[in-house]
């Protein structure tokens, strides 16, 4: 069956260290997304991708990197981590053909201290 | 821009009992797409309906119901007889047609069901 992973499931920190999360879709998806969520915020948009070589920001980039190199691949960076970037991280995928239906990772539980 | 408002923060109800999340949107765009996703405390995000702005039947889905209006921008979600196991967060969210899911998600509704 087609899933998308992501690892590790939790990550401790320390400031100003550089941390990748990864995120990895087998459904051959077109469309990636990264996701923070923390309580009272809902989900907000990170930053997205629309195929290979093409990647967006979204509405709180700041500090957050992205590449895309391959169709199942998604990383996302924290360049210098900061504590206000604790957070739980989820990675979505969806495809044009099912009308913007995302599937989510199980998430990234990441503590920066 | 888009917008999503699930004003309801957090629901209790008791086993049983009829519930209803409510949602509104905000959009400029005449094609659109809607959705609820829930999130149960093992954490994962699933996900439940999707509407298109142009049909606005109701759906009914075993004790799952769902009201979409234009005329009031609301895509309201009502379980019928909860049951424990409806605890969940629910979540709301929209995308425009041309952005190819890129979705903007309310702020999520925490629903108790307690036995």
């Amino acid at each position: 069956d087609a899933e998308i992973t992501q690892s590790p499931r939790h990550k401790i920190t320390e400031t100003g260290r550089q941390v990748t999360l990864a995120c990895h879709q087998t459904w051959n998806h077109n469309n990636m997304f990264w996701y923070r969520q923390d309580l009272g915020h809902g989900l907000r948009l990170i930053h997205y991708s629309y195929g290979v070589q093409d990647t967006n920001k979204g509405e709180v980039s700041d500090g957050y990197s992205v590449s895309r190199s391959n169709t199942e691949d998604l990383p996302l960076t924290l360049e210098s981590a900061a504590s206000s970037q604790t957070s739980v991280y989820f990675c979505a995928s969806s495809d044009d053909s099912l009308k913007n239906i995302q599937y989510f990772g199980a998430g990234t539980r990441l503590s920066v201290l | 821009a888009q917008k999503v408002t699930q004003a309801q923060t957090e629901i209790s109800v008791v086993e049983k009992e009829d519930v209803t999340l409510d949602c509104v949107y905000e959009t400029r765009d005449t094609t659109y797409y809607l959705f609820w996703y829930k999130q149960p405390p093992s954490g994962e995000l699933v996900f439940l309906i999707r509407r298109n702005s142009f049909d606005e039947q109701n759906e009914i889905s075993g004790r799952y119901s769902w009201n979409f209006q234009k005329s009031t921008s609301s895509f309201n979600f009502t379980i019928t007889a909860s049951q424990v196991v409806d605890s969940a967060v629910y979540f709301c969210a929209l995308s425009e047609n041309t952005n190819a899911g890129k979705s903007t998600f309310g702020d999520g509704t925490t629903l108790t069901v307690k036995p």
